[in-house]
């Protein structure tokens, strides 16, 4: 399966703190992408980083790629209760279509 | 842009009973995804098209599940007859991309789905 997997599974932290999830992959990649999709809605691409890349930023959100590991991070600072969601970097089988993996599950408590 | 647009946003019916879920992709885009959405299984992607045509279709969980699209502004995913366990949230989503091997996977515009329940 090239499904990408996060962890943790489920991550509950306070408003104000930041949050760091992971993701692994299997196979090589061109590029890895976050998602992000808040309870009863549609998934929302939050950031991409290509295979040359080793971090970007977007705001509140940073993304790693190690490819030697095959693993990305995704931090999000100063987390709010809005960032409430789960998380996926879905693999990308060869350019083709997105895997999901379960994503993980983040809980900003106020 | 008005971005993918899906309809019904929630369906009921009954066992037995003959569902149809329509997407709008986004204007220009050539890649067409369904997916399923459930707690046991998670995200699952059930067929793709490019260029209106069916490219992988490996996910269509057995014959009682048809997809079409007719053109690039259109398509339709088919359960008949449907059963309970169809009961799921079902997305659609699009994006700007070729093939396999012909550049890296773009980033994909979700609607915001259909939540089935078969009873």
């Amino acid at each position: 399966s090239q499904q990408g997997e996060e962890d943790p599974q489920a991550l509950s932290i306070q408003e104000g703190e930041n949050a760091t999830m992971n993701c692994s992959y299997k196979t090589s990649i061109n590029n890895l992408q976050w998602y992000r999709q808040n309870s009863g809605r549609g998934l929302v691409h939050l950031i991409l980083i290509r295979s040359n890349e080793r971090e970007k930023h977007s705001g509140r959100l940073r993304v790693t790629l190690d490819t030697s590991k095959k693993s990305s991070s995704l931090l999000i600072t100063a987390s709010r209760a809005a960032d409430t969601a789960s998380y996926f970097c879905p693999q990308d089988n060869y350019g083709q279509n997105f895997v999901f993996g379960p994503g993980t599950r983040l809980s900003v408590l106020p | 842009d008005a971005g993918v647009i899906q309809s019904p946003r929630h369906e009921v019916t009954e066992m037995g009973q003959e569902v149809t879920l329509r997407c709008k992709p986004i204007s220009g885009h050539n890649s067409l995804f369904w997916y399923r959405q459930t707690m046991m299984r998670g995200l699952e992607l059930l067929i793709y098209f490019n260029n209106n045509v069916p490219i992988d279709d490996s996910g269509m969980p057995e014959d009682r599940f048809s997809a079409k699209m007719p053109n690039a502004s259109f398509s339709t995913l088919k359960i008949q007859p449907s059963e309970p366990r169809d009961s799921a949230v079902y997305f659609c989503a699009s994006t700007q991309g070729g093939r396999a091997g012909v550049g890296p996977t773009n980033e994909q515009f979700f609607g915001p789905g259909t939540r089935l329940t078969v009873l």
